[in-house]
């Protein structure tokens, strides 16, 4: 079974420009976490998809990232335009159906630079 | 807000030494526990999870114990190995704040052969 996948593992862009990051998780997980690590802190929840819905964005820092996952498959987090304080590893993550019991499978991360 | 603290923060050890690496955490109504590692430049690898009814859980050299009513966890590793080096980090989720996993900063522990 595949685990979850994240593209591209790198990224640097410039100041101003968009970026589009992309997970795939477990086939048949109903739930998708995005989260990041910024350079020197812990790693922040952003937020939480049920198939489609957003069910918790209380992490997201500001109006300039917007994620969505269409069909309740893949996921997309797009940071535009991009600063420099969004540089960091943005890690998806994937659990299964229901609440609370349920481990959370990580992918590699995308490394995110924004010079 | 739940707030999860890792000690210590870095840790290197002899090869073949048992170590025991802490977690504690600020709310202890949690639903779970999980310890990570995390390699450089890679991804998470999930270790143990704990459910907030279980004491323990083992898998091969490793041994996370879960004390709910103090907030405190412990990860135990034996016979440590120089593979073992890596950053392991501890993460809970707990009922008032949804799905998400809270964080600690984690611990670097090398294991010189």
């Amino acid at each position: 079974e595949a685990g979850v996948t994240q593209f591209p593992s790198h990224s640097v862009i410039e100041k101003g420009q968009t970026v589009t990051l992309r997970c795939d998780p477990i086939s048949g997980h109903d739930n998708l976490y995005w989260y990041r690590r910024v350079m020197g802190k812990e790693i922040k929840f952003l937020l939480h998809f049920v198939k489609e819905s957003k069910q918790d964005e209380s992490g997201m820092p500001n109006n300039r990232f917007l994620a969505e996952r269409t069909g309740g498959t893949y996921s997309t987090l797009k940071v535009q335009p991009a600063e420099l304080e969004d540089s960091g590893v943005y890690f998806c993550a994937s659990s299964q159906a229901g609440q609370g019991s349920y481990e959370q499978y990580f992918g590699p991360g995308t490394r995110l630079t924004v010079t | 807000k739940q707030e999860v603290t890792q000690i210590p923060a870095a840790l290197s050890v002899p090869e073949g030494e048992n170590l025991v690496l802490n977690c504690s955490f600020t709310d202890s109504a949690i639903y779970n526990l999980q310890w990570f590692r995390q390699d450089p430049g890679k991804g998470l690898t999930s270790l143990l999870l704990i459910q907030s009814s279980q004491r323990e859980q083992t898998s091969g050299r490793l041994n996370a114990s879960l004390d709910k009513s103090s907030g405190r966890s412990t990860l135990y590793i034996a016979a440590s190995q120089p593979g073992d080096s890596a950053t392991y980090l501890c993460a809970v989720r707990t009922p008032g704040e949804g799905n998400k996993l809270v964080f600690g900063a984690g611990t670097i522990l090398r294991v010189k052969s």
